[in-house]
């Protein structure tokens, strides 16, 4: 009953290829996120959906794009891949509305080489 | 803008030791604040929260008051041990931001 799910858990590609990392929540929220966490452990927010609507999309490079089909899943797409990609991504939820906490993923390890 | 300013690493303690991260926030709105601890390969999981001034969250030992006056949400636990080492965010959220705000992550070791 994992209440926010992402696969693959490792990637390992080439620079240059193109590739797709799934996300789903299971806890009827309406927002996602997604966080990029580098080797030195800081989180960096990427994009936030609400209801399937971009509302966050913080200077990242268009290579990056996410997509959600539903309020129940944001995936995200890079296209050509560099080496700078290589990081740990993290997709979390929240309820919609008021301050509240996240809960996150168990991240996908994207190593480029 | 929001921002979280937490106390730089690593912290390295004896089992048994005294644990204080230090975190302060700037923030425009109302924030609650957020401590989430993330163990060697997972993901970052909530740890104690505190939702307006003088509240003070705790779970599993540690705790932190929402000091508005200084704007600080320090990190507290009395006796620590080896499986408390892990990275720790201090976090802030508020309605207007539509996003949590995170420190930069705090890693502990704690020694047998």
């Amino acid at each position: 009953d994992t209440a926010v799910s992402q696969t693959p858990k490792y990637l390992v590609t080439q620079m240059g290829n193109d590739k797709s990392i799934k996300c789903e929540q299971n806890l009827g929220h309406d927002t996602m996120y997604w966080y990029k966490q580098d080797s030195k452990k800081f989180l960096k927010i990427m994009f936030s959906y609400n209801n399937k609507e971009l509302i966050i999309n913080e200077t990242v490079p268009n290579r990056f794009s996410p997509k959600s089909p539903d309020k129940a899943h944001l995936n995200l797409h890079i296209n050509s891949l560099e080496l700078g990609d290589s990081a740990v991504y993290f997709c979390a939820s929240s309820p919609r509305g008021g301050p509240t906490e996240a809960f996150f993923g168990q991240g996908t390890r994207l190593t480029v080489v | 803008g929001n921002s979280v300013t937490q106390m730089e690493g690593p912290v390295t303690l004896s089992e048994e030791a005294f644990l204080t991260i230090n975190c302060t926030y700037t923030a425009t709105g109302y924030p609650s604040l957020f401590w989430y601890v993330q163990y060697p390969g997972e993901g970052l999981q909530l740890l104690l929260k505190a939702t307006k001034a003088d509240d003070k969250g705790s779970n599993k030992g540690f705790e932190a008051t929402y000091r508005k006056e200084t704007t600080s949400f320090h990190l507290e636990k009395g006796s620590v041990q080896v499986s408390d080492s892990a990275v720790y965010f201090c976090a802030l959220s508020d309605t207007n931001a539509g996003k949590s705000t995170f420190g930069d992550g705090t890693t502990l070791t704690v020694k047998p």
